[in-house]
């Protein structure tokens, strides 16, 4: 079984605070992912990895960055965070080679910044 | 420009009977299509996969249906039970180097009553 672990559940950040956000998978996944997930949205993709130190922007990149060192464990960085940025943080990982692709998701982080 | 789309918000069904969950895109670049569930405060949950090459797939109560002339595909819920009631999304994955990046729809909201 597949297993993605995110360092937190639940997360009181004060507006210009420094976040970090940790994600570990189990299955030596290629491919990492951190999205936000807010109510009529759907989850909207904030960055991708698909190698160790390798990173592509995905759809909703601003105010964010993040960091691969190590091929399982992918970290979302909040540079200054902002109430905008109160939401729930999803962080999945996947193999193209294996399970065709799905992403397996971990719990999430529900944020708030006050 | 929202290349996967669930048009229905929510849904809702009588315990025993059908839940149909549509979803449709735009993107003819998509080769596979996954659905997921959520439920609140948890990440999402791997349901089902279609192949493009395949119209139809079937894993227990649940059945995917994939139109390609339409850019449709559905999701069947065959019994629906109270315990289905969750946030379902489809997703889409391109075919070549797309590093595993799917696209998700909004979302519908099940709810099956008992």
């Amino acid at each position: 079984d597949v297993k993605v672990t995110q360092s937190s559940r639940y997360l009181v950040k004060r507006t210009g605070e420094k976040v970090f956000l940790e994600c570990v998978q189990d299955m030596d996944h290629e491919n990492m992912f951190w999205y936000r997930q807010d109510p009529g949205l759907g989850l909207r993709l904030i960055y991708f990895s698909y190698d160790v130190k390798m990173k592509e922007k995905g759809d909703i990149p601003e105010g964010y960055s993040v960091s691969r060192e190590k091929k399982e464990r992918f970290s979302l960085i909040l540079e200054s965070a902002s109430t905008n940025q109160t939401s729930m943080y999803l962080c999945a990982s996947s193999s193209l080679i294996r399970q065709g692709g799905a992403q397996y998701f971990g719990p999430g982080t529900r944020l708030l910044v006050l | 420009d929202q290349q996967v789309k669930q048009n229905s918000p929510s849904l809702s069904v009588q315990e025993g009977r059908i839940s149909i969950l549509n979803c449709d895109y735009t993107n003819s670049m998509f080769d596979y299509f996954l659905w997921y569930k959520k439920y609140p405060a948890e990440g999402p949950t791997f349901l089902i996969s279609i192949s493009s090459i395949k119209d139809k797939n079937e894993d227990g109560r649940f059945t995917v249906f994939l139109n390609k002339s339409a850019k449709h595909l559905s999701l069947h819920i065959v019994p629906s039970q109270p315990g289905d009631s969750a946030v379902y999304f489809c997703a889409a994955l391109p075919g070549g180097t797309s590093y595993g990046k799917l696209t998700f729809g909004q979302g519908t909201i099940l709810t099956v009553h008992p």
